[in-house]
Order: structure tokens, then sequence, then C-alpha cells
């Protein structure tokens, strides 16, 4: 495992469509973040989990998108009726600790049509 | 309310001259901060961090500065090579739980052989 691994790469969807959106954590990391990142703007922290526990959702939005880590497999971060505001890159995060480095995936490209 | 703000959109400078990257933050309770680096269709990749009990953090050709008092840190990159060419992100959280930061807009570095 060289790194942070999300797929897919590119993801396009019609109104009204569900995303599904996946990150394999790097080998040995146990908490992983969610990132999205708006045409021209920074990164903007949605949700951090622990291995089947949703730890910190502060920054989801309330209705239609939600997250997952499960025991066994890759977190999945679900958008359901996906609308045109909700194109953006999505990025994870894992890191093994709270404390010191994290490393980032390199991003699912949500399209929406 | 944007916590974190770079408001230098765009920064050019010659090879081999010094680059500075400024951040300005507005929330009195972070006291970690990260610059991260991000090239086109990549994550962002962890640069240099520095916590608020220093004023200055070294790792080769980078240097963080911190000023707390001014609320305000910056990045020297020195000397600057092409290969800096990238999109610098300024991050702050309120402890070393870095996987919860806030990202500031960030700034388009070019350096010009």
């Amino acid at each position: 495992n060289a790194g942070v691994m999300q797929n897919p790469r590119h993801l396009v969807r019609r109104r009204g469509q569900e995303a599904r959106l996946r990150c394999s954590p790097m080998k040995g990391h146990s908490h992983v973040y969610w990132y999205r990142q708006l045409p021209e703007e920074g990164l903007k922290f949605m949700v951090y989990l622990q291995k089947e526990n949703i730890i910190d959702e502060s920054g989801m939005p309330k209705e239609r998108f939600s997250a997952e880590f499960p025991k066994e497999g890759p977190s999945i971060l679900r958008i359901q009726q996906v609308v045109r505001g909700d194109s953006a890159a999505y990025f994870c995060a894992s890191s093994a600790g709270t404390g010191g480095g994290y490393t980032f995936g390199s991003g699912t490209r949500l399209t929406v049509v | 309310d944007q916590q974190v703000k770079q408001n230098s959109p765009s920064l050019s400078v010659q090879e081999g001259r010094i680059s500075i990257l400024n951040c300005d933050y507005t929330n009195s309770m972070f006291d970690y901060f990260l610059w991260y680096k991000k090239y086109p269709a990549e994550g962002p990749t962890f640069l240099i961090s520095i916590s608020s009990i220093k004023d200055k953090n070294e790792d080769g050709r980078f240097t963080v500065f911190l000023n707390k008092s001014a609320k305000h840190l910056s990045l020297h990159i020195v000397p600057s090579q092409p290969g800096d060419s990238a999109v610098y992100f300024c991050a702050a959280s309120p402890n070393t739980n870095a996987g919860k930061s806030t990202f500031g807009d960030g700034t388009t570095l070019t350096v010009k052989p």
C-alpha cells in the first residue's frame, strides 16, 4: 500500500443520482478524514472517522451526506440525490493517531450534470 | 467568516530567490499550523508544521515563522526552484489533531527558471 487510495478518480453523476466515494487508508492507519474542495477554494473539513465510529461530523451537510468506515474495507462517503452544487473534489486523509502528520489521497472529482 | 486567510492568490518568483507565502488567522484557539503543497490533480502534501509554543521551524529549504500576537504565519522557501511551483495551503487546528484543520484558499506559486 503506497499511500491513501481513493476511487474513482473521476465520477460523473446526473442530478438525483447517488455518488459513492471510497477511501482506503494507508496500512496501519485507523483514522480517516474527508475534505471537500470547491473550485478556487481551500479544503473544508467534513468528517472524521475511526473504525466503525464517526468521531466528528461537524463539517457534514445535514442532509444527503453520510460517511462510514467499517471494520473491514474502505471508508465510504455517500451523497444521495446529488445536485450541481455537490460538484467538487473530495479528498480523504488518514493517520495512525491524532498527533503528527497525516497523508492525503489524490481525491475524487465529482461532476454533477 | 473565513478563519484562515491567504490574501495573495498568486506569487511569481525567480529561480534561486526567496519565496515568502503569508497566512493570517482569526481564531485564537488555533495552536497548530501546517503548510501543504498541492499539484494539479493530486492531493495536498504535508510540508512543514509549527506549534504555537514556537516562533520558527526549519526543514531544509522551508522555514515557517509564527507571530502569535499578529496572528500571522509565513512560509519561506530558499532558494526557490521551478519544482516548487504549486498551490500552497496554510492550515490551522486547535490541537495537534491536524486531521481536522481549517484551510486557507491557497496561494499559487510560480518559480520562473
